[in-house]
């Protein structure tokens, strides 16, 4: 059974970081590309970035690119969202998930639980 | 960018009735990059259809989605009271790389 959970989320005030890591488990993680996926309060789901199983092709949503970095480490299984200089907008729910398939077209079959992000003074 | 817009917003029925939801894209999308997702208060989304008409694991057989082009359509029938959540749908390609509809709200009538 896939197993992802998120943790590394909290309060953190404009302009600073924070780090968020998925620990992977039930699936071979480097054969499947990972995505970020965020919810502000109340509102709808948004993707934020992408790596590939490899780990060598990254993507970002416009909002984030320069801010965010992804990464993976298949040592561990793990996933992980570097945020810096982060904006009052980047307060939500954010949600590890992984790729339903190997290659081809793009889906999520299994998520986290989400880890909450809040960006305040 | 491809944008995807949802309708109704906000959909209110009683269980038994059977609801359709519409994912309108604003350029021509693969029926095989749609996927529509179900979301209950304090959850995460769990995966519904993919391939635009391809359910996933698990999913019971009263959820049908369909379409091609820019119309993708999800239906239920006969709704259960565990069926009234939040349901989006998402695609893949393009710049950015995925995207979400809004979101079409189920509620009980």
């Amino acid at each position: 059974e896939v197993h992802l959970l998120e943790s590394g989320g909290g309060l953190v005030q404009p302009g600073g970081s924070l780090r968020l890591s998925c620990a992977a488990s039930g699936f071979t993680f480097s054969s499947y590309g990972m995505s970020w996926v965020r919810q502000a309060p109340g509102k709808g789901l948004e993707w934020v970035s992408a790596m590939n199983g490899g780990g060598t092709s990254t993507y970002y949503v416009d909002s984030v690119k320069d801010r965010f970095t992804i990464s993976r480490d298949k040592s561990k299984n793990t996933l992980y969202l570097q945020m810096n200089s982060l904006r009052a907008e980047d307060t939500a729910i954010y949600y590890c998930a992984k790729r339903g398939a190997v290659t081809g077209p793009g889906w999520f079959d299994s998520w986290g639980q989400g880890a909450l992000v809040t960006v305040s003074s | 960018e491809i944008v995807l817009t949802q309708s109704p917003g906000t959909l209110s029925l009683s269980p038994g009735e059977g609801a359709t939801l519409s994912c309108r894209a604003s350029q021509s999308v693969s029926s095989s990059s749609l996927a529509w997702y179900q979301q209950k208060p304090g959850q995460a989304p769990r995966l519904l259809i993919y391939g635009a008409s391809s359910r996933a694991t698990g999913i019971p057989d009263r959820f049908t989605g369909s379409g091609s082009g820019t119309d993708f359509t999800l239906t239920i029938s006969r709704l259960e009271p565990e069926d009234f959540a939040v349901y989006y749908c998402q695609q893949y390609g393009g710049s950015p790389l995925y995207t979400f509809g809004q979101g079409t709200k189920l509620e009980i009538k």
